[in-house]
């Protein structure tokens, strides 16, 4: 199977930094995603891990690690507009690059 | 400006009606994708196709049904068989190949009275 597991709901203080995992138990994936999705609207790209490690963007960075099983997002300088859901997708092992959701972390930031 | 458009925003039908969603790119994206997604759920796979004329089932594919009759167009139609239709409903498209990335429409609330 590919369970993804997600935290359901995190708050966090404007200005301030927050962590949020993604844990999974899969037999093989080709790379893991990170999406924003604001109420309403549509998930929009973050960022992409498929080598271990820490990707950095600006005020967002992933981190991977296949070993442990265990990706994060790590968001600094939080702002209000940050209040979003985060999504955590794998892209499963076969050719057609499907990609297997978790159920998303809910982020409230708050003044 | 390239991006995938979905219409109408907001749609409503009643019970019994088919009812089809449109998914348009401009992208010249080989593959292209429908979600459904509820309140506390993540996005669930109903149909996806990777090139034009062809298209596979995803994990909840009853009560849907899909064409690929252009490279551009990818539309869904929720038959009267699919029980619980209401939902928020996102198109996505992907390059091809081995480049993984989705890009998803503005997405479609369909609620069904």
């Amino acid at each position: 199977g590919q369970n993804i597991d997600q935290p359901t709901e995190m708050t966090a203080t404007e200005g301030a930094i927050v962590q949020i995992n993604c844990t999974y138990q899969t037999s093989g994936f080709n790379g893991l995603f990170w999406y924003q999705q604001h109420a309403g609207e549509a998930p929009t790209f973050l960022s992409y891990n498929v080598l271990d490690g820490l990707e950095e963007k600006g005020r967002f960075s992933s981190f991977l690690s296949r070993s442990k099983g265990y990706s994060y997002l790590l968001l600094k300088e939080l702002q209000m507009k940050d209040s979003a859901s985060y999504l955590c997708a794998l892209v499963g092992a076969g050719n057609n690059r499907k990609l297997i959701w978790g159920l998303g972390t809910s982020l409230a930031v708050n003044p | 400006d390239g991006g995938i458009t979905q219409s109408p925003k907001y749609l409503f039908r009643k019970e019994g009606q088919n009812v089809t969603l449109s998914c348009e790119q401009n992208l010249n994206h080989d593959a292209m994708y429908w979600y459904r997604q509820d309140p506390g759920q993540g996005l669930r796979l109903i149909y996806y196709s990777q090139i034009v004329n062809d298209f596979q089932k995803g994990d909840i594919a009853e009560g849907y049904s899909v064409s690929r009759e252009k490279k551009e167009s990818f539309p869904l139609t929720v038959t009267s068989a699919q029980k619980n239709p209401t939902a928020f409903y996102l198109c996505a498209s992907r390059e091809g190949g081995t480049v993984a990335e989705q890009f998803f429409g503005p997405g479609t609330r369909l609620t069904v009275l």
